[in-house]
């Protein structure tokens, strides 16, 4: 059964202090990995998509790195305005997108 | 260029109770996937329309079914509610559905009784 894993699963950062949150993955075929940031009661924002391992991507404070079994979202010097739930999901050969359980930022002035 | 849309933004039922949820997608997006978000959790694939005919259903029962409509949009019905039905429903649109970067809208917080 294919399965998305993220960790940890709520993080506190002061500003400026940077860090990592993770993505595991275990499914049959990867097609790609998406990265989504959620507000609360609000629907998901796209932010990334990698289809390799190898490949990154980059937007501001934020960078997405994907390996053959995780992806890794990397904060750098984050701000308040970053604090949101962070989701990853997979998109499998001949299904349908995947969810993470997500990981809760709050991001401390 | 318009976003994804989706109506009414709050919802109140009873158990037993159906329920129409629309969704307008992104102008140019033929392709249309329903989630279900419960409180704390990530979002369920429910099912997704591709030019109208279901492409993909995820593993829930038969009293949530939809249409996709010639403009694309959708409608998600739920008969027979339950308790556990109350949560985010989240309607994403893409252009077609092959590796295609899905696009959220807003979404709709049913409420069961």
């Amino acid at each position: 059964e294919d399965q998305v894993t993220q960790s940890p699963e709520a993080l506190r950062l002061q500003e400026g202090e940077s860090s990592s949150l993770n993505c595991s993955y275990t499914v049959s075929g990867l097609r790609g990995l998406f990265w989504y940031r959620q507000d609360p009661g609000k629907g998901p924002e796209f932010l990334f998509t990698l289809y390799s391992a190898g490949e990154e991507k980059e937007k501001e404070r934020l960078k997405a790195t994907l390996t053959k079994k995780e992806s890794f979202l990397h904060i750098t010097a984050p701000k308040p305005e970053d604090s949101a739930t962070y989701l990853c999901a997979v998109l499998v050969y001949g299904q349908n997108f995947v969810f993470g359980p997500g990981t809760r930022l709050s991001v401390l002035p | 260029e318009t976003g994804v849309t989706q109506s009414p933004t709050h919802l109140i039922k009873t158990r037993g109770q159906q329920v129409t949820l629309r969704c307008s997608s992104q102008s140019g997006h033929n392709t249309v996937s329903w989630y279900q978000q419960a409180l704390g959790q990530g979002p369920q694939f429910i099912f997704q329309y591709y030019r109208e005919e279901e492409n993909g259903r995820g593993n829930f029962p038969p009293r949530f079914s939809g249409l996709q409509f010639p403009n694309y949009s959708s409608e998600l019905n739920v008969n027979a509610l339950e308790l556990d039905d109350s949560a985010l429903y989240l309607c994403a649109s893409s252009l077609g559905r092959e590796r295609e970067t899905q696009y959220f809208g807003p979404g709709t917080r049913l409420l069961v009784l």
